[in-house]
């Protein structure tokens, strides 16, 4: 499979605390990129990091990419209870020779964040 | 503020019906997909186009054809709908190549009884 695979499944902190959560793949990517869904709602873009870049932020939010390693995180730092969805990672994989833009979606991260 | 707009947020159908599901985006983007979700399957691609006119199946296309006749429309389309088609589905669009990540519907969740 060419999916992304995030780990770990679930992760249940307290208000303040960091979120870490990880994501690994199998294939070449021209980039990765997070999304969060909200309980029965689409997925809202996060972040997009390119297969030359280490380290991306965007507010509150961190992403790394270990090419070598294929593998990447996502911290989101001072969590709130807002911060309640399911993160996903996705990858735009590069051996199938498409330039057509079609991304590979892991299962997600469900993260808790109690008041 | 750019959007993409799912018919319906719920449906039932009966078992044999003939469903569509409508996606319309208004930020001129030439992709357009179709995905389902389903607990514990994560996302899985049903049928994508990355034109007018033009369709690519996924990892999942059986019992369901699409209709790209409008850029900004994208249909898909349950000839004969079956109970194991009831689930979460979910409409995206991006720009060709999918610069700027997917802008996602908020989710048609259908149920086949």
């Amino acid at each position: 499979s060419q999916q992304g695979e995030e780990d770990p499944q679930a992760l249940s902190i307290q208000e303040g605390e960091n979120a870490t959560m990880n994501c690994s793949y199998k294939t070449s990517i021209n980039n990765l990129q997070w999304y969060r869904q909200n309980s029965g709602r689409g997925l809202v873009h996060l972040i997009l990091i390119r297969s030359n870049e280490r380290e991306k932020h965007s507010g509150r939010l961190r992403v790394t990419l270990d090419t070598s390693k294929k593998s990447s995180s996502l911290l989101i730092t001072a969590s709130r209870a807002a911060d309640t969805a399911s993160y996903f990672c996705a990858t735009d994989a590069r051996d199938r020779g498409s330039t057509l833009g079609r991304l590979y979606f892991g299962r997600g991260t469900q993260l808790t964040v109690w008041p | 503020d750019v959007k993409v707009t799912q018919s319906s947020r719920y449906l039932v159908k009966r078992t044999g019906e003939k469903v569509f599901l409508e996606c319309v985006q208004d930020m001129d983007h030439e992709n357009m997909f179709w995905y389902r979700q389903d607990p514990g399957l994560g996302l899985r691609l049903i049928y994508f186009s990355y034109d007018v006119k033009m369709k690519e199946k996924g990892d999942i296309p059986e019992g369901y054809s699409v209709s790209r006749e409008k850029k900004e429309r994208f249909s898909l389309i349950l000839e004969s709908a079956s109970t194991n088609q009831t689930s979460m589905y979910l409409c995206a669009s991006s720009l060709l190549g999918g610069r700027g990540g997917y802008t996602f519907g908020s989710g048609t969740r259908l149920t086949v009884v």
